[in-house]
């Protein structure tokens, strides 16, 4: 069974542009979520999608966005970048989010924004 | 508001040597408890989830504890391999926000020298 595929897996940004993200998830998984990971702040929630909902949000600002589609793939997007989102983007898929089966994780988007 | 702290931030050891991790949380109102391995520039693995009903999960050389009454939860490795160096990280599913919305610790760094 595949993993969770996360492209790309390098962007390069300059400050006010906007970028996408991309998630696919293992097959048969509905709920995806997104993280943020930085030396300073470690992982932070962004934020959770099951059937093409938001399910649950953190504290982001409404610069970072998401949708999910039919086929439970999802797309972050970023806009208006500023230096400080530099980050790696994760996203980590499980059956359901509320289950007990462990989330598993792609291995990321690092994004720099210059 | 759940914090997750993990206990030593960095941890080097000689091969062979059984060590443990520590990882602490404030509000024992948790679904479960999950480690996780990151290598450098890598995604989250998956290593042992401790539903809140349980104690102890084992994986091989593995094994997790989960005292909720205290809120900690230990990672004990067997027999110490180069192979193992690696961030752990810890994270809890906050039984009353859950959705895929894990609070992580900041990690544990360990080296383990041949």
């Amino acid at each position: 069974k595949a993993g969770v595929t996360q492209t790309p897996r390098y962007l390069i940004k300059t400050r006010g542009q906007q970028v996408t993200l991309s998630c696919s998830p293992i097959s048969g998984h509905r709920s995806v979520s997104w993280y943020q990971q930085t030396p300073g702040q470690g992982l932070q929630f962004l934020f959770e999608y099951f059937s093409e909902t938001q399910r649950n949000k953190g504290n982001f600002p409404g610069r970072f966005s998401g949708r999910q589609f039919s086929n439970s793939r999802s797309e972050m997007n970023v806009s208006t970048l500023e230096l400080g989102d530099s980050a790696l983007y994760l996203c980590a898929s499980s059956l359901d989010g509320h289950d007990n089966s462990p989330l598993h994780f792609g291995n990321g988007t690092r994004l720099t924004v210059t | 508001k759940q914090e997750v702290t993990q206990i030593p931030a960095a941890l080097s050891v000689p091969e062979g040597e059984n060590l443990v991790l520590n990882c602490s949380f404030t509000d024992s109102a948790i679904y479960n408890l999950q480690w996780f391995r990151q290598d450098p520039g890598k995604g989250l693995t998956s290593l042992l989830l401790i539903q809140s009903s349980q104690r102890e999960q084992t994986s091989g050389r593995l094994n997790a504890s989960l005292d909720k009454s205290s809120g900690r939860s230990t990672l004990y490795i067997a027999a110490s391999q180069p192979g193992d160096s690696a961030t752990y990280l810890c994270a809890v599913l906050s039984r009353y926000n859950q959705g895929g919305k894990l609070i992580f610790g900041q990690g544990t760094e360990l080296s383990v020298k041949p």
